[in-house]
């Protein structure tokens, strides 16, 4: 069990453009979460999944933003057309079902960091 | 909606002193509870938490928390700090019947030599 890990660690882009972040959580895990943190906060929900489906997304999250996991394992959140205001740290998380080894936590990745200049 | 009220964004303590991070919640039912530790640049990793079994929850690194529902407090503790503790500390809420966790704004503790 390697954990979850992210891809890329760290983006500086330019404004305007789009990035794409890639999270593969714990095998099993079938619960997948994307969240944001900024600067001196917590992080805050974006989005969701169980298996492939996407149960909930935040109702403050732009629609340049957008998450997929197709296939039930790996997942991806990109963000269109960025915004000085993306700025931030993006986290992902998993956690396993109930009777299948549910514990109740959430397991962290290190991060995704982007920096919109 | 379900709240999670972090009191303190900064907290200092001397080295050996006493640790006191204060959490309370909104809920009518009792969630699951959780404290996170984060380090810089790096992603949160669990010290503890409540799922419904024990009121008073021992964690990793000598950390504990008690869950009192008249208070819908989770305050966690330690009763000497060391210098390798300075770091965030979240505490966050699943309310039940439900697979979203909401997290506090942080406390930033510092340990002072």
């Amino acid at each position: 069990d390697t954990g979850v890990s992210q891809d890329p660690r760290h983006k500086i882009t330019k404004r305007g453009q789009n990035v794409t972040f890639r999270c593969d959580p714990i095998s099993e895990h079938n619960r997948l979460y994307w969240y944001r943190q900024t600067l001196g906060q917590g992080p805050e929900f974006l989005t969701y999944f169980q298996n492939e489906a996407q149960l909930e997304k935040s109702r403050l999250l732009s629609d340049r933003f957008s998450a997929e996991r197709p296939k039930g394992s790996f997942s991806t959140l990109e963000i269109q057309r960025t915004e000085q205001g993306d700025s931030a740290m993006y986290l992902c998380a998993s956690s396993a079902q109930p009777g299948q080894g549910d514990t109740g936590e959430l397991f962290f990745g290190e991060g995704s960091r982007l920096t919109v200049l | 909606a379900q709240s999670v009220t972090q009191l303190g964004s900064h907290v200092s303590v001397s080295e050996g002193a006493l640790v006191l991070l204060r959490c309370n919640y909104s809920s009518s039912v009792p969630p699951y509870l959780f404290w996170y530790v984060q380090y810089p640049n790096q992603g949160l990793q669990l010290l503890l938490k409540y799922t419904s079994a024990a009121t008073l929850v021992k964690g990793i690194n000598g950390f504990e928390a008690e869950f009192k529902k008249s208070e819908t407090s989770f305050h966690l503790t330690k009763p000497s700090a060391h210098m390798s503790d300075a770091a965030e500390y979240f505490c966050a809420v699943r309310p039940s019947g439900t697979y979203k966790y909401i997290f506090g704004t942080g406390t930033r503790l510092k340990v002072l030599a």
